[in-house]
C-alpha cells in the first residue's frame, strides 16, 4: 500500500522559500509507472497542479507556467522521497499543499495528508 | 490550459436522492477525466478514473460517463457519508486542471 507522508514548515515569510518534502512508502520514487506531483488548494485558486517529477530511464520534470520561474521539484532516491521548493513566496502562495502519486500519467491515486502553508511576516 | 467547468457549484439533496454533477472541458479530452471526493480537512479521494472506471473500494452507487467535452458523475442513492465536495480533473495534458468543485449539502 502506497503511503505519502509530508513534512515541512507551516509558516514562511514573504520573499523566502517554501520547502516541503514527501516521503514515500510502498513504492519507489524511481518507479517507471508513477509520477510524483505537488498540488495546492486555496479558496481563491481552488485545486492547482504545480508540477511533477518522474523517472523514465532518466529524470523529467514538468511545471505549471504560473510558477515555472519559482519552482523546483527534486527526487531523492537515497531517502525515497521528493521535495518542493517555491521561491520568492507572497501571501498569494498561502494554501494547503499536497503531494500525490499518479499512475501511468492517468490519475492521482495516492495523496499526502496535506500541509497548510501560510505566507506571512 | 484546459478549463474544467462544473455545474452546479452546490446542491442540496436528501438521503436516498439521485444526484448528478456535470463537468465540461474547454476542449476535447477523450475519456481522460477523473472524479474526486473531498471531505473537510482531508485530501481528495479518487472515485472514478478514465471517465467511467470505478476505483477499487468505491461504492457502486457512484458512476461516471461521458467523453469528449461533457462528463457526468452520478450518485444513484445519496448516503450520509456522501455529503462532500466533488471535483473533476483532466489528465489529457499538462498542466493538469481541476473543476471548481460541487458541494453536496444536506437538504
Amino acid at each position: 500500500q502506497v503511503q505519502l507522508q509530508q513534512s515541512g514548515p507551516g509558516l514562511v515569510k514573504p520573499s523566502q522559500t517554501l520547502s516541503l518534502t514527501c516521503a514515500i512508502s510502498g513504492d519507489s520514487v524511481s518507479s517507471n509507472s508513477a509520477a510524483w506531483n505537488w498540488i495546492r488548494q486555496s479558496p481563491s485558486r481552488g485545486l492547482e497542479w504545480l508540477g511533477r517529477t518522474y523517472y523514465r530511464s532518466k529524470w523529467y520534470n514538468d511545471y505549471a507556467l504560473s510558477v515555472k520561474s519559482r519552482i523546483t521539484i527534486n527526487p531523492d532516491t537515497s531517502k525515497n522521497q521528493f521535495s518542493l521548493q517555491l521561491n520568492s513566496v507572497t501571501p498569494e502562495d498561502t494554501a494547503v499543499y499536497y503531494c500525490a502519486r499518479d499512475t501511468n500519467f492517468q490519475y492521482f491515486h495516492h495523496w499526502g495528508q496535506g500541509t497548510l502553508v501560510t505566507v506571512s511576516s | 490550459d484546459i478549463q474544467m467547468t462544473q455545474s452546479p457549484s452546490s446542491l442540496s439533496a436528501s438521503v436516498g436522492d439521485r444526484v448528478t454533477i456535470t463537468c465540461r472541458a474547454s476542449q476535447s479530452i477523450s475519456t481522460y477525466l477523473n472524479w474526486f471526493q473531498q471531505r473537510p480537512g482531508k485530501a481528495p479521494q479518487l472515485l472514478i478514473y478514465s471517465a467511467s472506471s470505478l476505483q477499487s473500494g468505491v461504492p457502486s452507487r457512484f458512476s461516471g460517463s461521458g467523453s469528449g467535452t461533457d462528463f457526468t458523475l452520478t450518485i444513484s442513492s445519496l448516503q450520509p457519508e456522501d455529503f462532500a465536495t466533488y471535483y473533476c480533473q483532466q489528465s489529457y495534458n499538462t498542466p493538469r486542471t481541476f473543476g471548481q468543485g460541487t458541494k453536496v449539502e444536506i437538504k
